[in-house]
């Protein structure tokens, strides 16, 4: 199997520009789960999703922070407009069932001007 | 707020030696704990896991959990460069979140040849 797939890997934009990452799961894997890491903040979780349902999104940070899954082998993680604390390394996860194995993908850096 | 810690380091130890790193929590009904390695500019990887109290041994690695003292510990036998990375601890949340892993800040492990 490729793993999970993320795309772009970097990306550098302009404040109050439009972003969209995106991630592809394990196939076969339920469990969809999108996280930032800082250096101040570690690796917190953003959304999570079960059978491309939204189950928690306690993590989005506000309102500009938006998250869909359409089918079960597509994600995307949304942020409009951005500002430059929105700089992070963001992951997507995915898992069968549990969250007991996560597998990551690879991250988008996102550079926000 | 279910929190995780860990000393940040860096933690240098020569190669061949053991590697001791450490991480308390504080959701007290936590069932799952979970180590992963980070590479620089890569994604996490998980590399063990535990569930009961005392010892679990893989390979190089032996994790050790004491649910009392709310107390997960992570020893590298043998320490080689390749194992330079920031180990991450994870705690699986108990209760209605039980879906969630609360990720520590890591420690950098650093093994010199």
């Amino acid at each position: 199997d490729a793993g999970v797939i993320q795309s772009p890997r970097h990306e550098v934009t302009e404040m109050g520009q439009e972003v969209t990452l995106r991630c592809k799961p394990i196939s076969g894997h339920n469990s969809l789960f999108w996280y930032r890491q800082t250096m101040m903040r570690g690796l917190e979780l953003l959304i999570y999703f079960n059978n491309n349902v939204p189950i928690d999104d306690s993590g989005m940070p506000e309102d500009r922070f938006s998250a869909k899954m359409p089918n079960a082998s597509f994600s995307t993680l949304k942020i409009q407009p951005s500002e430059p604390r929105d700089s992070a390394v963001y992951f997507c996860a995915s898992s069968y069932s549990s969250p007991d194995t996560q597998y990551f993908g690879p991250g988008t850096r996102l550079t926000v001007l | 707020q279910k929190e995780v810690e860990q000393n940040s380091g860096p933690l240098s130890v020569p190669e061949g030696a053991i590697a001791s790193l450490n991480c308390t929590y504080s959701d007290r009904g936590s069932q799952s704990f979970f180590w992963y390695r980070q590479y620089s500019g890569k994604s996490p990887e998980l590399i063990m896991f535990i569930y009961s109290n005392g010892d679990k041994e893989d390979g190089r690695f032996t994790a050790q959990l004491n649910k009392a003292s709310q107390y997960v510990s992570l020893l590298i036998r043998d320490s080689q460069p390749s194992d330079s990375a920031t180990y991450l601890c994870a705690v699986k949340n108990s209760g209605g979140s039980n879906y969630k892993l609360t990720f520590g800040k890591g420690t950098l492990l650093t093994v010199n040849p």
